[in-house]
C-alpha cells in the first residue's frame, strides 16, 4: 500500500457515457497528478495540481476534466471518450511539486472504452 | 527537458547483479536523477534518487559519474520478484518529470 487509493479499479464505458475516476491520498501531500499509460507506451503526464491549483495541463483533450476539491482528493471526469482513450490511468501524489519529490502512485484504474 | 535513453530490455538470472545504464547527455545543473520500478498493472514505485557520485539504499545503488551524462542503477542479487520495468527520470521538479519507455528486466530462475 502506497497511501494512494483509486476507484474504480476497472471501468468499461461507452463513448457516450460520463464517468469519473477518483483518487485519494492519505499522506498529507500537497501535490497530485494524473497520468495515462497506454499499452506499450510511456506514462504521459496529464494534469498536476499543487495546493489544489492546477499547474500543468499537457494539452489534454477537453473530454478529460480534472477536479481537485481539496489536497487529499483528485477526480478525473470523463465524457464522450474515444476507444483510443482506453488505458491505465494512474494517480500520484508528492509532498510538493517544485522540487525533486518522490511520487507515490496509486494502483490505477484500467479503463476500456467501447 | 533532459531526454533519457535506456536499453529496452535486459535478462538476468536469480542471484546475479544487474546494472541498468541510462544516458542523459543534456542534463541540466539543477536536475536530479530518479529511478522508478513498475510491475504489471501497478503504479511505479520510487527506488532511488541521486545528484552526483554514489547513492545507496536498502534496495539499490545509483552510480553517477562526474560529468552526470549517464547513471547506472545497480540491483544486487536479483530475484524473480525484481522482474519489472525500470524507469530513469531526469528533472529539476517533480511536475516536469518525463517517463521514457523504461527497461524491461526479466529475471530467470
Amino acid at each position: 500500500e502506497t497511501g494512494v487509493t483509486q476507484t474504480p479499479r476497472h471501468l468499461v464505458m461507452g463513448m457516450t457515457n460520463k464517468k469519473s475516476l477518483k483518487c485519494e491520498q492519505h499522506l498529507g501531500h500537497n501535490a497530485m497528478y494524473w497520468y495515462k499509460q497506454s499499452a506499450k507506451k510511456p506514462l504521459e503526464l496529464m494534469f498536476v495540481y499543487s495546493l489544489e491549483e492546477r499547474v500543468e495541463n499537457n494539452s489534454v483533450p477537453s473530454r478529460f476534466s480534472p477536479e481537485c476539491p481539496n489536497s487529499s482528493h483528485l477526480f478525473l471526469h470523463l465524457h464522450t471518450l474515444q476507444p483510443e482513450d482506453s488505458a491505465l490511468y494512474l494517480c500520484a501524489s508528492s509532498q510538493g511539486s517544485a522540487g525533486q519529490e518522490t511520487q507515490y502512485f496509486g494502483p490505477g484504474t484500467r479503463l476500456l472504452v467501447l | 527537458l533532459a531526454k533519457t535513453t535506456q536499453p529496452i530490455s535486459m535478462d538476468s538470472y536469480e542471484g546475479q547483479e544487474v546494472n541498468i545504464t541510462c544516458s542523459h547527455n543534456n542534463i541540466a545543473t539543477n536536475d536530479y536523477i530518479t529511478w522508478y520500478q513498475q510491475f504489471p498493472s501497478q503504479g511505479p514505485r520510487f527506488i532511488i534518487q541521486g545528484y552526483k557520485t554514489k547513492v545507496t539504499n536498502e534496495v539499490a545503488s545509483l552510480f553517477i559519474p562526474a560529468d552526470r551524462k549517464s547513471s547506472t542503477l545497480s540491483l544486487p542479487r536479483v530475484s524473480l520478484s525484481d522482474t519489472a520495468v525500470y524507469y530513469c527520470l531526469v528533472g529539476a521538479s517533480t511536475d516536469k518529470l518525463i517517463f521514457g519507455t523504461g527497461t524491461r528486466l526479466q529475471v530467470f530462475p
